[in-house]
């Protein structure tokens, strides 16, 4: 079983595009994360639900807008695709709590032309 | 607030040598610390960590690290290197956020090459 999964592993778009990752997680954790990694492997958190509550929103252009429907999902919307979003994106997920293990998705290649 | 540091972007060792990641934090408040690897095109994957007790803590595929408080630092070791070590290893520090909430705050990764 795939403690943390997400869709698609690849997408590939063109600029001005609106397109949704999904995440789900089965571990039972109450809190889930969204992080960015650019092309030289840095990691950049952008958000991140505690029981379907939004407790971290960095820095991040409102054209992403997270939605949790429940405590095991996590989708991540962009609208208005810019090349400069092309990235990495990783799902995660923890209980809450400072010792805990945050555990990954596979990650979704997106690539905007 | 709090940061980490990962000394060398990349490091790269022979087959069957010594392994030595660094990682030195600042923190206002007794850390909790990790290391996690990334293999190439997969997710991130807990190695290690940091809570309280032994400072010297034992993790997956024969890594260990130990925590030095007065050195501020979280360095990764493992005796002897294997092909399969070949990945990107990130430290990082837990960090409060709000009402009982935590945050990972993490190193820029250091690439581990092995050579033959």
């Amino acid at each position: 079983d795939t403690a943390v999964s997400q869709t698609p592993k690849y997408l590939v778009t063109q600029m001005g595009n609106d397109k949704s990752i999904k995440c789900e997680q089965n571990l039972g954790h109450d809190t889930m994360y969204w992080y960015k990694q650019d092309s030289k492997k840095f990691l950049k958190i952008m958000f991140s639900y505690n029981n379907k509550e939004l407790i971290i929103n960095e820095t991040v252009p409102n054209r992403f807008s997270p939605k949790s429907p429940d405590k095991a999902h996590l989708n991540l919307h962009i609208n208005s695709l810019e090349l400069g979003d092309s990235a990495v994106y990783f799902c995660a997920s923890s209980q809450r709590g400072n010792t805990d293990t945050q555990y990954f998705g596979p990650g979704t290649r997106l690539t905007v032309l | 607030a709090q940061s980490v540091t990962q000394l060398g972007s990349h490091v790269s060792v022979s087959e069957g040598a010594l392994v030595l990641l660094r990682c030195n934090y600042s923190s206002s408040v007794p850390p909790y610390l990790f290391w996690y690897v990334q293999y190439p095109n997969q997710g991130l994957q807990l190695l290690l960590k940091y809570t309280t007790g032994a400072t010297l803590v034992k993790g997956i595929n024969g890594f260990e690290a130990e925590f030095k408080k007065s050195e501020t630092s979280f360095h990764l070791t493992k005796p002897s290197a294997h092909m399969s070590d070949a990945a990107e290893y990130f430290c990082a520090v837990s960090d409060a956020v709000m009402d009982s909430n935590y945050q990972l705050i993490w190193g820029a990764g250091t690439k581990l090459i092995i050579k033959p």
